[in-house]
């Protein structure tokens, strides 16, 4: 267990729709990142917060947003889904943003357009 | 920004033998080089990491190598296991302003060990 707590583990929905994911970062880790992995893809980074604003913004698309709450828990919301953002999406979080930190992934959520 | 090229794509070995798989990255500033092991519908896992002031790192069977000139880095593998069989991601990580990083990952490399 990684202390990376995501929910939920799986989602269905139907196009067109809106769906959010949840991150509970690991006790005392202000930093927390988003990654999205298609079938049989690489990890691909989305945005990362460090404590509550956001740091680093990746290959994200507008229909997709991201938040960090002063808990420091995140939501990643997506919207007007659309078959291909069926993937995996993993949360994970450090320390601080600092490089070097390790870095720590959640289980991931599951995520199914149909 | 930085780009992470990972070779080969797919690895078979025999039980027993060896296996290496390498990466290459163009930010000659990263400087923290982790690798990641990802079973089937897992999360990714930490295996070993190497930062960019030490030129060779081993834990057990695994160990990591990095050539900052050439700015390139390896992790291998002895003793292959079938347990070993998963999908492998290195990555860099290269510094970014306030002190922040951006952690950038390879596209992975599937290892099969054959009994």
């Amino acid at each position: 267990d990684s202390g990376v707590t995501q929910t939920p583990k799986h989602l269905i929905t139907a196009t067109g729709q809106r769906v959010t994911l949840r991150c509970s970062p690991r006790s005392g880790d202000l930093s927390v990142y988003w990654y999205q992995q298609s079938l049989d893809q690489g990890l691909q980074f989305l945005i990362q917060y460090y404590n509550g604003e956001e740091r680093a913004k990746g290959n994200i698309l507008e229909r997709f947003s991201a938040q960090q709450f002063p808990d420091l828990h995140s939501e990643l919301n997506l919207s007007s889904l659309e078959l291909g953002d069926s993937a995996l999406y993993f949360c994970a979080s450090t320390r601080t943003a600092n490089s070097g930190n390790t870095i720590y992934f959640g289980e991931g959520s599951w995520l199914t357009v149909v | 920004g930085e780009n992470v090229e990972q070779h080969p794509s797919t690895l078979s070995v025999q039980e027993g033998d060896s296996a290496v798989i390498k990466c290459t990255y163009s930010d000659s500033a990263s400087n923290y080089f982790p690798w990641y092991k990802q079973e089937l519908g897992k999360r990714p896992q930490l295996i070993i990491d190497i930062r960019s002031n030490v030129g060779e790192k081993k834990d057990q069977r695994i160990a990591v190598t990095l050539n900052k000139t050439a700015k390139h880095f390896s992790l291998h593998i002895t003793e292959t296991q079938p347990e070993d069989s998963a999908v492998y991601f290195c990555a860099a990580s290269s510094p970014l302003r306030f002190g922040n990083e951006k952690l950038t990952f390879g596209t992975g490399t599937r290892l099969t060990i054959i009994p």
